[in-house]
């Protein structure tokens, strides 16, 4: 039983499209995130949602808009896609974190998607 | 100055070799830290937590220097199945719209690879 699952693993497109990536996790976590994994393997931080709210909204293009329907669910679009999207998308849940030293700091990830932008 | 730095590798270190890792943030304020691993074409699991006193688990140890403000991941005994990308984690207080939480910031990742 998967606790963070994302869909598609795999999207192959051309550049202009508009795509969607969705999540789902049962674990019963407060925070979602979209993390953005490049050819150089940098893990990026682009959202975070804590109970469906907007809590991190790192230095992403406004092509890029996250939805969360509620809590277990959180949806990446991506409009007029470009080539340097192509990269490994990964979303994670976490309990929500109240601080650096708590103890829901520990995320899991999902399986990753594999977006390519011909 | 990236917020934190890994020595990409990649390492490539004969089974039975001991092997460390280090891992330096530039943020005093920084207050936990975790080791991820990610195997190939995987997705990131946790490690283990670094612990201010130091912390092992079989044959992986973790340290942290605040002073010196690196944390540094030590493998003995490398098995085959250790072959991995290893992300060190730091995390560090903000704020979002009044409300305080854990900031996490990924290293780039070392690559081992352990050959027979």
């Amino acid at each position: 039983d998967t606790a963070v699952s994302q869909t598609p693993k795999y999207l192959v497109t051309q550049m202009g499209n508009d795509k969607s990536i969705k999540c789902e996790q049962n674990l019963g976590h407060d925070t979602m995130y979209w993390y953005k994994q490049d050819s150089k393997k940098f893990l990026k931080i682009m959202f975070s949602y804590n109970n469906k709210e907007l809590i991190i909204n790192e230095t992403v293009p406004n092509r890029f808009s996250p939805k969360s329907p509620d809590k277990a669910h959180l949806n990446l679009h991506i409009n007029s896609l470009e080539l340097g999207d192509s990269a490994v998308y990964f979303c994670a849940s976490s309990q929500f974190s109240t601080g650096p030293q708590s103890g829901a700091n520990v995320l899991t990830f999902g399986a990753g998607s594999r977006l390519t932008v011909l | 100055r990236k917020e934190v730095e890994q020595d990409p590798g990649p390492f490539n270190v004969p089974e039975g070799a001991t092997v460390a890792f280090n891992c330096t943030y530039s943020n005093s304020a920084s207050q936990s830290f975790f080791w991820y691993r990610q195997d190939c074409r995987k997705e990131p699991k946790l490690l283990m937590s670094v612990y201010s006193s130091g912390n092992e688990d079989g044959r992986f140890t973790a340290q942290l220097n605040r002073a010196s403000q690196y944390i540094s991941l030590l493998i003995r005994d490398s098995k085959l199945s250790d072959s991995a990308t290893y992300l060190c984690v730091v995390i560090r207080s903000d704020n979002a719209g009044g409300t305080s939480y854990g900031k996490l910031t990924f290293g780039q990742g070392t690559i081992l690879t352990v050959h027979p």
